[in-house]
C-alpha cells in the first residue's frame, strides 16, 4: 500500500530555518515526481513545490522562491522541503504529495498525499 | 497565474439531495493537443489530508463512489454529488495542474440540513 509520512515539524521562531522530510513506501519512488503543498491553520490549501522524478527540475510558489527548497533523496525514498528565513505566514500544516506519473499533465496531479506536518513559526 | 473561483463557499443539502460545486478558471486548462482538461477535484474530511475524486475534470478515481461525478471544459467545470450522504460532509478543492503555480478553489464546505 502507498503511503507517505512527514516529519521534522515544530515551532520555530521567524528568521530560523527547519527541514521536513517525507518518507515514501509501497511505490517505486524514483519513478514519481513529488509535491509539497501546506495549509494554514482553518484556511484552504496552498501549492508550494514540485520536484521532477530524477530530481532535475524545482517549480515554487512566488511565497517561498528563493527560501525553500525541495530535493529528493531516491535510493532513501525521502522527500524533502528545507525552509529558510521562516516567516510568521509560513505556518501552516506541510502535506507531502505525489503524483501521479511521468506524462503530461500526471507528472503534476497529485494522487496522494501525507498525513501532513505541522510547522508553527512563532517568536 | 490561473486563478481558481470557487462557488458557493458553503452549502447545507438534505441527506438524498443533489449537491453541485463550480469551479471557474481564469484562464483555459483545455490541451488543445489531447483534448482534456487539466482539474482535479479534492474531498477534505475534517482533520484528514485532501484525497483525490474526480481528474482530468471528469474521470473518477478507482473505488470513488459514482455518485461523485465531475463535468465541464475550458473555464468552467462543476462537482456534483447526485445523492448526498453523510460521509459526503467534508471541504471540496479544485486544482488546475495545467501550469505552475498550480492553483486551488478556495473550497466549498458541504454540510448536512
Amino acid at each position: 500500500q502507498e503511503h507517505l509520512v512527514e516529519s521534522g515539524g515544530g515551532v520555530v521562531q521567524p528568521g530560523r530555518s527547519l527541514r521536513l522530510s517525507c518518507v515514501a513506501s509501497g511505490f517505486s519512488f524514483s519513478y514519481y515526481g513529488m509535491q509539497w503543498v501546506r495549509q494554514a491553520p482553518g484556511k484552504g490549501l496552498e501549492w508550494v513545490a514540485v520536484i521532477s522524478y530524477d530530481g532535475d527540475t524545482q517549480h515554487y510558489a512566488d511565497s517561498v522562491r528563493g527560501r525553500f527548497t525541495i530535493s529528493r533523496d531516491s535510493p532513501n525514498n525521502t522527500l524533502y522541503l528545507q525552509m529558510n528565513s521562516l516567516r510568521t505566514e509560513d505556518t501552516a500544516v506541510y502535506y507531502c504529495a505525489k503524483v501521479s506519473g511521468r506524462h503530461s499533465g500526471s507528472d503534476f496531479l497529485i494522487d496522494l498525499w501525507g498525513q501532513g506536518n505541522l510547522v508553527i513559526v512563532s517568536s | 497565474d490561473i486563478v481558481m473561483t470557487q462557488s458557493p463557499d458553503s452549502l447545507a443539502m438534505s441527506l438524498g439531495e443533489r449537491a453541485t460545486i463550480n469551479c471557474k478558471s481564469s484562464q483555459s486548462v483545455l490541451s488543445t493537443s489531447t483534448n482534456n482538461n487539466f482539474i482535479a477535484w479534492y474531498q477534505q474530511k475534517p482533520g484528514q489530508p485532501p484525497k483525490l475524486l474526480i481528474s482530468w475534470a471528469s474521470a473518477r478515481k478507482s473505488g470513488v463512489p459514482n455518485r461523485f461525478s465531475g463535468s465541464g471544459s475550458g473555464t468552467d467545470f462543476t462537482l456534483t454529488i447526485s445523492s448526498l450522504q453523510a460521509e459526503d460532509v467534508a471541504v471540496y478543492y479544485c486544482q488546475q495542474y495545467y501550469s505552475t503555480p498550480l492553483t486551488f478553489g478556495g473550497g466549498t464546505k458541504v454540510e448536512i440540513k
